[in-house]
C-alpha cells in the first residue's frame, strides 16, 4: 500500500530534549516536506527536500533541522525543543515540485 | 514575504446550497494551486488542483476558477452533503522548480441537514 508514515504519532517531552520524528515514504517520490498545523494559522512548511541531500528552508524553519540521506527518509529534529514548538506536524511526499502532496498521519508533539 | 489568504475562516451552509471559499496569493510566480480538505482529527487530502495555464476545472460537486491577473482562486461546492463538512485548505507553489508551498489559513465548512 502506497503510504507517507510518520513515528511517533504522539509525543510529550520537555524543553531542551533532543528529539527526531521520522518521516518515510515507499513511494519513491523525490519531493518531500514537513509542515507544522496550528489553530488559525493554516499549514506552515518548515522544510522540504526535492531530492537525496538537497533541501531547503520553508517559512518558519527556526529551531528545525532536517536531513535526506536515503530517498524514502526525511527526519525532522528538534535539537533543544520549546513550548512554542508544540503542535501538529504533518511530513508530505510528492512525485512532482507541482503535484499532489501526500500527507502522513501527522505527529502531535507536547514540549512542556 | 509571500502569503496566501483565505476567506471565510468559517462557513455554514444548508444541506444543498453551494458554498464558495476564496484566496489570494501574493507571488505572481506561482503556477499551481491545490485545495486540500481535511476531516476531524485526519491528514488532509487533494481535492482538485489548478494550474495557471487553465481557468476553470471542474470534478463533479467541485470546481476551482482562477483569475491569474486578479491573483484570485476559488472552490466552489455545490449541492452540499454533510460529508462536506471539514476544514479545507489552498495552497500556491512559491517561485519556480523548487517544492515551496503556502498555503492559506483554512476555512471550517459547516453543512447542516
Amino acid at each position: 500500500e502506497a503510504q507517507v508514515t510518520q513515528n511517533p504519532r504522539y509525543l510529550i517531552t520537555v524543553t531542551g530534549k533532543k528529539l527526531t520524528v521520522t518521516c518515510s515514504q515507499n513511494m519513491n517520490h523525490e519531493y518531500m516536506s514537513w509542515y507544522r498545523q496550528d489553530p488559525g494559522l493554516g499549514l506552515r512548511q518548515i522544510y522540504y527536500s526535492m531530492n537525496v541531500e538537497v533541501t531547503d528552508k520553508g517559512d518558519v524553519p527556526e529551531g528545525y533541522k532536517v536531513s535526506r540521506k536515503e530517498k524514502r527518509n526525511f527526519p525532522l529534529i528538534l535539537e533543544s525543543p520549546s513550548p512554542n514548538q508544540t503542535s501538529l506536524y504533518f511530513c508530505a511526499s510528492s512525485s512532482t515540485s507541482e503535484g499532489e502532496q501526500f500527507f502522513g498521519p501527522g505527529t502531535r508533539l507536547t514540549v512542556l | 514575504g509571500e502569503n496566501v489568504e483565505q476567506h471565510p475562516s468559517t462557513l455554514s451552509v444548508q444541506e444543498g446550497d453551494s458554498a464558495v471559499i476564496k484566496c489570494t496569493y501574493s507571488d505572481s510566480a506561482s503556477n499551481y494551486f491545490p485545495w486540500y480538505k481535511q476531516e476531524l482529527g485526519k491528514r488532509p487530502q487533494l481535492i482538485i488542483d489548478i494550474r495557471s495555464n487553465v481557468g476553470e476545472k471542474k470534478d463533479q460537486r467541485i470546481a476551482v476558477t482562477l483569475n491569474k491577473t486578479a491573483k484570485h482562486f476559488s472552490l466552489h461546492i455545490t449541492e452540499t452533503q454533510p460529508e462536506d463538512s471539514a476544514v479545507y485548505f489552498c495552497a500556491a507553489s512559491i517561485g519556480t522548480g523548487g517544492f515551496k508551498t503556502i498555503f492559506g489559513a483554512g476555512t471550517r465548512l459547516f453543512v447542516k441537514a
